[in-house]
């Protein structure tokens, strides 16, 4: 089975400080893709990053990046300088297979940043 | 607001009833896929549809599930004779899919039914 595993069901973090949220991936596939969602108490799941397993370089989107080892099989998101508005919960995703739209997803991460 | 949007936001309802959820995705955009998310898990798909063609169905989706899409527009997303065990956030997400590579969903914020 094509498995995401989180293994941090929750974490608090200070705000301002930097975050790692770890992500483990299963995979027989040589092309594939890995994204990161975050979900606050309002439900909507909200897109925030994306690696492809052939881009040469760690995705960046703002405050947000992947920490992607092929070797591992990992894609960690990184969040710099957190903020209060960060607190949510944050899953990694991946498709059953490239360039298919079936998304499995981890059991996600509870981040809470205080104040 | 132009994203996608889901009715009702939350619905509860007694086992046995029948109910329905709506969802309009952006309108550009011809994928459409309903997942279900229960608590403390992440979502799970259920079924997606290209402009109004249901391409595939999961296992998840029982014979009392049904979906449709006419028009490849809204789509809607009945349960009949609901079971407790339907109780869930019934998550809808669009996508532009162009045909290579992988698509970025966007998701709606949910209808949460709770059955009694």
């Amino acid at each position: 089975a094509q498995k995401i595993t989180q293994t941090q069901p929750g974490m608090f973090v200070q705000e301002k400080e930097a975050v790692t949220l770890d992500c483990t991936y299963d995979t027989s596939d040589q092309s594939y893709g890995l994204f990161w969602y975050k979900q606050p108490s309002s439900g909507e799941m909200i897109f925030l990053i994306y690696q492809g397993s052939y881009d040469e370089q760690n995705a960046t989107e703002g405050r947000y990046s992947l920490n992607f080892q092929k070797a591992r099989k990992s894609a960690n998101l990184v969040i710099s300088a957190s903020q209060l508005g960060d607190s949510a919960m944050y899953f990694c995703a991946r498709p059953l297979l490239f360039g298919n739209e079936k998304l499995t997803f981890g059991t996600g991460t509870r981040l809470t940043i205080i104040p | 607001d132009t994203g996608v949007s889901q009715n009702p936001r939350h619905k509860i309802t007694k086992r046995g009833q029948n109910v329905t959820f709506r969802c309009d995705p952006i309108s550009e955009h011809n994928r459409l896929y309903w997942y279900r998310q229960t608590l403390g898990q992440g979502p799970e798909f259920l079924t997606y549809f290209q402009n109004e063609a249901q391409l595939e169905k999961s296992r998840l989706l029982s014979d009392r599930f049904s979906a449709e899409r006419p028009k490849g527009s809204f789509s809607t997303l009945e349960i009949q004779r609901t079971e407790q065990g339907d109780s869930a956030m019934y998550l809808c997400a669009s996508s532009f899919f162009l045909g290579q590579g992988n698509e970025k969903l966007f998701f709606g914020s949910g209808t949460q039914l709770s059955v009694l």
